[in-house]
């Protein structure tokens, strides 16, 4: 199957500071990529799509200038979780989608704020 | 309200049996159902998925069952085996959005017992 790269898996932070998650698709282009976030025993909540060079569609409930995304090339994808708190706490994982609509998933980031 | 419908929650079963997780869906626009396989503390992975053009798809000891007519598919896994032990999550798409959005079931913990 495709590869997904995320990182980092595993990032402490302080609470107020600004964390970066990266997506990257190694062998395959995806014009789209899609950012999730897990609570422990649940299932994915999707946070947003992110089209390469255009602006992320975010999904309700979700502070788009909480949660930045980039998509600037068909490779790599950036969520940076600004001003982070404790309750941004959780695990967050990026996915990539093929043209053939096949979909993708990273390793996932675990993030802890102190 | 909730796109995919997983059964059930949890499920144990002794290794070499079969182990089956159920999922339903609404949208008859759906037309590609993948499944997809999480162990702790990492992302998912696809396991398998169909076209709603065939009733059953096997890929070596996962298979498939889809039932167009009820809006249903379901996981089957056979000679289950401890390393088995993961959540599963089915999801559904439609093509015709452009597979910008995936609808994921809730998922299904497994605990194949040695």
């Amino acid at each position: 199957g495709a590869v997904v790269s995320q990182h980092p898996s595993r990032v402490i932070c302080k609470s107020g500071t600004s964390v970066k998650i990266e997506c990257r698709s190694l062998d395959f282009q995806a014009t789209t990529m899609f950012w999730y976030r897990q609570f422990p025993k649940q299932s994915l909540m999707l946070m947003a799509t992110s089209n390469e060079g255009s602006k992320a569609t975010y999904e309700q409930g979700v502070e788009k200038d909480k949660f930045l995304i980039n998509h600037a090339s068909l490779t790599l994808s950036t969520l940076t979780v600004t001003s982070a708190h404790p309750e941004d706490s959780s695990f967050y994982i990026c996915s990539a989608r093929k043209v053939s609509g096949e979909l993708f998933f990273g390793e996932g980031s675990r993030l802890t704020v102190l | 309200q909730q796109q995919v419908k997983q059964s059930p929650q949890s499920l144990i079963v002794q290794k070499g049996g079969i182990s089956i997780i159920n999922c339903a869906y609404e949208n008859t626009a759906f037309d590609y159902f993948p499944w997809y396989q999480q162990f702790p503390g990492k992302g998912p992975a696809l396991l398998i998925a169909i076209r709603p053009d065939v009733s059953e798809k096997k890929e070596g000891r996962f298979t498939i069952s889809f039932n167009k007519s009820a809006k249903q598919f379901s996981l089957h896994i056979m000679d289950s085996q401890p390393g088995d032990s993961a959540t599963y999550f089915c999801a559904a798409i439609s093509r015709g959005n452009n597979f910008n959005k995936f609808y994921f079931g809730s998922g299904t913990k497994l605990n194949v017992k040695p």
